[in-house]
């Protein structure tokens, strides 16, 4: 079992409303990445962050921006929520340099 | 940029049999190559993985071999048990990019059967 821990488990929005999702990493690792997967589909790379700085970002428009801080924590923020936000969004750790990823068990985000 | 193709989307054996999902890969460049379990409900958990210098790895019953030159790999499941029945993700990265971006292939839903 990992050290990588999201909250909430799942989540309710309306068109239109904003959401944050949170991250807490394995301790040790000092990169962050959020990806969405929507339902029958593989993850898809949203952004990676490391020392607080995103160095790295996929085909996702500027509403999904995120955070982390300085305990490795990080945060997903998605502004002006579509039906098609719809997915569960994971997030995962690692370090800089290893190969290894280790996610989350995601955070389900339902848009009504 | 990278786009990875993923095949079978389903596969159903009688337990014992063997399974192989076989995955392609775009970009050259890419030189990690991952393969992730995912049980209903959970998250994706990394069973093997291998790397561009390496032709094959094995660890018990599963294996993967890499083509670079067809820019394709495969994981092979001997011996299915119902327990490995989930769903199997490949994915490719370039590690030399500085960031970690795996790009996934779309799954393959694997059920054994006792």
């Amino acid at each position: 079992e990992t050290g990588v821990t999201q909250s909430p488990t799942h989540l309710i929005k309306t068109r239109g409303q904003q959401v944050t999702l949170r991250c807490s990493s394995q301790s040790g690792h000092n990169t962050v990445s959020w990806y969405q997967q929507a339902l029958g589909q593989g993850p898809q790379f949203i952004f990676q962050y490391y020392r607080e700085e995103e160095n790295g970002r996929g085909n996702f428009p500027p509403r999904f921006s995120g955070l982390q801080f300085p305990n490795y924590s990080s945060e997903l923020n998605v502004n002006a929520l579509e039906l098609d936000d719809s997915a569960l969004y994971l997030c995962a750790s690692g370090v800089r340099g290893d190969r290894e990823l280790f996610f989350g068990s995601g955070t389900q985000l339902s848009v009504l | 940029g990278e786009n990875v193709e993923q095949h079978p989307s389903t596969l159903s054996v009688q337990e014992g049999d063997s399974a192989v999902i076989k995955c392609t890969y775009s970009d050259s460049a890419s030189n990690y190559f991952p393969w992730y379990k995912q049980e209903l409900g959970k998250r994706p958990q990394l069973i093997i993985d291998i790397r561009s210098n390496v032709g094959e790895k094995k660890d018990q019953r599963i294996a993967v071999t890499l083509n670079k030159t067809a820019k394709h790999f495969s994981l092979h499941i001997t011996e299915t048990q119902p327990e490995d029945s989930a769903v199997y993700f490949c994915a490719a990265t370039n590690l030399n990019t500085g960031f970690q971006k795996l790009v996934f292939g779309t799954g393959t839903r694997l059920l054994v059967s006792p």
